[in-house]
């Protein structure tokens, strides 16, 4: 059974800089056939995708987010991680990994079908 | 960016009434459309994709259905279980996906 867990710090100080890691297990994450992702939810509201991360190191980020994100993944690990710079309160949310699936004929995503359980990342002094 | 509009923000319903839940793209996504179910405190679920296939393990009184910029995700006689918030996904417009806002469907 795949199983997802984020980890990192829930207490992030304004203006630093946000780094969280997901640890995959009960499979590979070299599978071919998957992206690894980042998405958020502030609290009482909806779903942000943040970015995912496909294992040869290709990655693709929100629009919104993409001056402040860095995906990266580390595969003897079979771990990604996610920083988020220069952070305001805004960035306050439940921080989410993700797998999805990646299509072998163009290279596109499917949605995610497996989910860490959160980590509340909370931005204050 | 394709924006998802779903409606109502909240369904009120009787336990094994029919619930109808609205998802509206603001351009064709095809039937590249996912539903997510999200209980407080968990982690959103997949219920279906390609707009009406249901992922692994759902049950069959939820149906999904549309294409293009119309959808809609259909629970035929509520469980107790199926109360909670509920959210669209497109993804044809990778690499950016975007979500609805959410639809509650709470106990009347």
């Amino acid at each position: 059974q795949l199983q997802l867990q984020e980890s990192g710090p829930g207490l992030v100080k304004p203006s630093e800089t946000l780094s969280l890691t997901c640890t995959v297990s009960g499979g590979s994450i070299t599978t071919s056939t998957y992206y690894w992702g980042w998405i958020r939810q502030p609290p009482g509201k909806g779903l942000e995708w943040i970015g995912s991360i496909y294992y040869s190191g290709s990655t693709y980020y929100s629009p919104s987010l993409k001056s402040r994100v860095t995906i990266s993944v580390d595969t003897s690990k079979n771990q990604f991680s996610l920083k988020l710079s220069s952070v305001t309160a805004a960035d306050t949310a439940v921080y989410f990994c993700a797998r999805h699936g990646r299509s072998s004929y163009d290279s596109s995503a499917y949605p995610a079908d497996y989910w860490g359980q959160g980590t509340l990342v909370t931005v204050s002094s | 960016e394709i924006v998802m509009t779903q409606s109502p923000a909240t369904l009120s319903v009787s336990p094994g009434e029919r619930a109808t839940l609205s998802c509206r793209a603001s351009q064709s996504v095809s039937s590249n459309l996912a539903w997510y179910q999200q209980k407080p405190g968990q982690a959103p679920r997949l219920l279906f994709y390609g707009a009406s296939i249901r992922a692994t393990g759902i049950p069959a009184r939820f149906s999904g259905s549309g294409s293009g910029t119309e959808f809609t995700l259909t629970i035929s006689s509520l469980q107790s279980e199926d109360f909670a918030v509920y959210y669209c996904q497109q993804y044809n417009n990778w690499p950016l996906w975007t979500f609805g806002q959410g639809t509650k469907v709470e106990i009347k």
